[in-house]
């Protein structure tokens, strides 16, 4: 059973520009949750995606978005970047909305210049 | 009332003894509380998790201790090893929602001197 992937592992953008994370979800889960972590923070819920629509969403702008696709995996948009995007961008995956544990992937350093 | 509290913020404790991790929250639709460890560069590894339908959960050296009524629940790491050193993250979410997102506490790092 392969665990939940992301990529890439770190990145580094300069403020304005454009950002495109992955997340592959855990194999037979449905359901993807992107979580904003903070240094030295607890994760901080971003939304999340089941059946490719999303499912709800933290105190985010629009300016984060999202996409899921048919095999589940998920990407996690971030237009006009600003300093305070600096984070551990982590991925949950569940095996069905609402009921289960969420297992999160490595993450995705990212920090904004 | 989204809020989850965690304390303290770090945590000493000789290898063998028992380390203590406390959480508090306030939304009574609350209704699964895991516990998370990350190690720097890491994502949360699930730990333990308890439904308030029971008091206690204990697996291997884990124990989550709940009590509904105060609003409390925490983690017990018994026989502590150097090898448990790591952040440690309380949570809770209200899997009767539309959405089972996860509300963090802010962490407690516990260091096992050897």
């Amino acid at each position: 059973e392969t665990g939940v992937t992301q990529s890439p592992t770190h990145l580094i953008k300069t403020r304005g520009q454009q950002v495109t994370l992955r997340c592959s979800s855990q194999s037979g889960h449905n359901t993807v949750s992107w979580y904003q972590q903070a240094l030295g923070q607890g994760p901080q819920f971003i939304f999340q995606y089941y059946r490719e629509e999303e499912n709800g969403r933290g105190n985010f702008p629009p300016r984060f978005s999202g996409l899921q696709f048919p095999n589940y995996s998920s990407e996690l948009n971030v237009n006009a970047l600003e300093l305070d995007d600096s984070a551990l961008y982590l991925c949950a995956s569940s095996s069905r909305q609402g009921r289960n544990e969420q297992f999160f992937g490595p993450g995705t350093r990212l920090t904004v210049l | 009332q989204q809020q989850v509290k965690q304390s303290p913020q770090s945590l000493i404790v000789q290898k063998g003894g028992i380390s203590i991790i406390n959480c508090a929250y306030e939304n009574t639709a609350f209704d699964y509380f895991p516990w998370y460890q990350q190690f720097p560069g890491k994502g949360p590894a699930l730990l333990i998790a308890i439904r308030p339908d029971v008091s206690e959960k204990k697996e291997g050296r884990f124990t989550i201790s709940f009590n509904k009524s105060a609003k409390q629940f925490s983690l017990h790491i018994m026989d502590s090893q150097p090898g448990d050193s790591a952040t440690y993250f309380c949570a809770a979410a209200a899997y009767g929602g539309a959405t089972n997102k996860l509300i963090f506490g802010t962490g407690t790092l516990l260091a096992v001197q050897p």
